[in-house]
């Protein structure tokens, strides 16, 4: 069954990087994702959709701060430079079989 | 530039039908591939997808939830209104439309419209 994997919580000092997982379940190691930021108090907002080979399209505006890669059935989400504004929480979001699907969240906590 | 709003009620009491408008503008519904979708994140949970409406009228459905919801579009008001039947306290929550511009990632999100599940 599809399903998306995702720690509960990550933490870094600002201005440090941080790499966050999106795991997919057995047997969809090739599906893409897409990853999204919600901040406190905001709506949520796409980053990128995320290929298997790594390839990502981000969205408009998307600083380069933020960058994707994969390995496997794990989709990565990568700040650097961390910003105090990149505090909230973040999730990956995937398909197949006629529906849609959101991992369960990271929540980022910017030390 | 792509814009979705969700508008209804803020507030529902137990067993009643909750209607929600998803009013767009930026893209159409009648333009191959693309979507909208209704999500949902109940307050310190996680997104949960509801339902999807692609531009042929092809709906589909969360699983845990799909006998009570109902997708539908009006392509000439450039809306999407999800019907939710026999609501609970646990679907309080704020409720997103999105659009999906190839029909499977979504890309625009709506402000998001807060209802709470009260008697």
């Amino acid at each position: 069954q599809l399903a998306l994997t995702q720690s509960p919580s990550a933490s870094a000092s600002l201005g440090a990087s941080i790499k966050l997982t999106c795991t997919l379940s057995s047997g969809h190691s090739r599906y893409a994702i897409t990853w999204h930021q919600r901040r406190p108090g905001k709506g949520p907002r796409y980053l990128m959709k995320l290929n298997n080979d790594g390839s990502h399209i981000k969205g408009d505006g998307i600083p380069d701060r933020f960058s994707g890669s994969s390995s496997g059935a794990e989709r990565y989400l990568t700040i650097s430079g961390l910003q105090s504004e990149d505090e909230g929480d973040y999730f990956c979001q995937t398909w197949g079989a006629g529906v849609h699907l959101f991992g369960t969240g990271t929540k980022v906590t910017v030390l | 530039q792509i814009t979705l709003k969700e508008s209804g009620p803020t507030l529902v009491k137990p067993t009643q039908t909750l209607t929600l408008t998803c009013t767009f503008s930026g893209f159409s519904l009648s333009t191959t591939a693309v979507g909208v979708d209704w999500i949902r994140q109940p307050p310190g949970k996680a997104l949960e997808w509801l339902a999807l409406i692609y531009w042929d009228d092809d709906k589909r459905y969360s699983p845990s939830l799909k006998t009570r919801l109902t997708i539908t579009k009006d392509t000439s008001k450039n809306q999407v209104v999800l019907t939710m039947t026999n609501v609970d306290p646990a679907d309080t929550a704020t409720y997103y439309c999105a659009h999906s511009p190839d029909g499977d990632s979504v890309v625009y999100w709506g402000l998001g419209t807060l209802v709470t599940v009260s008697s």
